[in-house]
């Protein structure tokens, strides 16, 4: 059974560092893309950018460029999505995905990491 | 400002059938056979129902159908039933660099 896990709710303070995870399991990690999906409390969904795990090409979205990295661990079948600094704006449900290229869509959903970010 | 338009509610009653459009430009949904659309309750993640325009996955009721026409995509789902009841989201690949195109979304209410 193909699944993919996140880690758990965040809360943390505008300007921390932080990195959420999903697992992979059920299929093999290296030969589909990974993306990243937010979905801002009460709002739509919104692409971020992907991940190939097995060579780390990596695309971003012009709105996310820049403000978040996507990375990958294939020994370990987890791709990350991290801030540096983060800001209030941040504050959203964010899930990772089994994305079909070019295809462009998403067949297996993480359950969802919700960071929440507040002084 | 989201890449495709969706209209934000529609409303059925049981047993009956409803359309969700999604229309965006020849950049990406009349450009490419690559709509997909996802339902989702409240509190979940979206669920994959419909891709490549009109193809369900596994498992997914026949009840949901998928079509295209020039820029604009549509979700139909006949026979209503309660459990129909969730937003739904259209996407698109887009030769954009935004890569992929989501709908605003729309709100499916079964009266």
């Amino acid at each position: 059974e193909v699944q993919l896990v996140q880690s758990g709710a965040e809360v943390k303070k505008p300007g921390e560092s932080l990195k959420i995870s999903c697992k992979g399991s059920g299929y093999s990690f290296t030969s589909y893309w990974i993306g990243w999906v937010r979905q801002m409390p009460g709002k739509g969904l919104e692409w971020m950018g992907i991940i190939y795990p097995g060579d780390s090409d990596t695309r971003y979205s012009p709105s996310f460029q820049g403000q978040v990295t996507i990375s990958a661990d294939k020994s370990i079948s987890t791709a990350y999505l991290q801030w540096s600094s983060l800001k209030a704006s941040d504050t959203a449900m964010y899930y990772c995905v089994r994305h079909w290229v070019p295809a462009a869509h998403f067949d297996y959903w993480g359950q969802g990491t919700l960071v929440t970010v507040s002084s | 400002q989201s890449a495709l338009t969706q209209p934000a509610s529609v409303s059925g009653s049981p047993g009956q059938s409803i359309t969700i459009s999604c229309t965006g430009t020849s950049s990406d949904v009349g450009g490419y056979n690559y709509v997909s659309w996802y339902q989702q309750h409240p509190g979940k993640a979206p669920k994959l129902m419909i891709y490549d325009v009109s193809n369900r996955p596994s498992g997914v009721s026949n009840r949901f159908s998928g079509s295209k026409s020039g820029n604009t995509a549509s979700l139909t789902i006949s026979g209503l039933q309660a459990e129909d009841e969730a937003d739904y989201y259209c996407s698109s690949y887009t030769s954009s660099s935004t890569l992929v195109g989501f709908g605003g979304g729309t709100k499916l209410t079964v009266l």
